[in-house]
């Protein structure tokens, strides 16, 4: 059974801050993974997507790396800013079955003007 | 092309109630996920579905709890006599084939409050 775990569960930095966010997984046998953001009481932002044939993403300020073998993915966020304020996931789509996302409980980032 | 859409945003309903939450999945998507999400826990796949197909109902409680996506229309998840616990925002997503590098497109999600 495949089981995502995200590290640290909260974490506060002041503005401009480089800060890295760390997701594991039990099982390599996925398709890819995905990084969220998720503000308060809002949906689901799709923030990164990387395949499991890829290492990392960019995209501005953001990238993301993915070690199938190891089953790690971080997430790199660069000078970071109060707007990045939100809870970030991480998820993987597992092989088989319903190839179904299977998400980390998030970790909570507060950026501090 | 619009995204995932989820309504209704917000629903109160008191015990024993039904409730119906909707998710019409973007344009040219025939894959529909449900996820339930409950205070600070993450999101727990509930039902996976095609057109008038359930691939996937793992995740879904035995009782009280059904989903359908009809050949035309949208996908509904009814819960039938909820209880306090069924509090929760419930998520949707859209794929547009069972794309294994495929990303899943998210509803800004239904939250239900139980009285």
């Amino acid at each position: 059974k495949q089981e995502v775990t995200q590290i640290p569960a909260a974490l506060s930095v002041p503005e401009g801050e480089n800060l890295v966010l760390n997701c594991s997984f039990t099982d390599s046998a996925i398709y890819n993974l995905q990084w969220f953001r998720q503000d308060p009481g809002k949906g689901l932002t799709s923030l990164l997507l990387i395949q499991s044939s890829q290492r990392e993403q960019t995209s501005g300020r953001l990238n993301a790396s993915l070690d199938k073998s190891s089953g790690r993915s971080t997430l790199y966020i660069a000078a970071s800013q109060p707007g990045d304020s939100a809870t970030y996931l991480c998820a993987v789509r597992v092989q088989g079955g319903s190839e179904k996302l299977v998400f980390g409980k998030g970790t909570k980032l507060t950026v501090n003007p | 092309n619009a995204g995932v859409m989820q309504n209704p945003r917000h629903l109160v309903r008191r015990r024993g109630q039904e409730a119906r939450l909707r998710c019409s999945p973007m344009k040219g998507h025939s894959h529909v996920y449900w996820y339930r999400q409950l205070p600070e826990e993450g999101l727990k796949f509930m039902v996976y579905l095609q057109k008038e197909n359930i691939i996937d109902e793992s995740g879904m409680p035995k009782e009280r709890f059904s989903a359908e996506f009809p050949k035309e229309g949208p996908s509904i998840l009814r819960i039938q006599q909820v209880v306090r616990g069924d509090s929760a925002a419930y998520f949707c997503a859209s794929s547009p084939d069972r794309g294994r590098i495929g990303e899943l497109f998210f509803g800004e999600g239904s939250r239900l409050t139980v009285l």
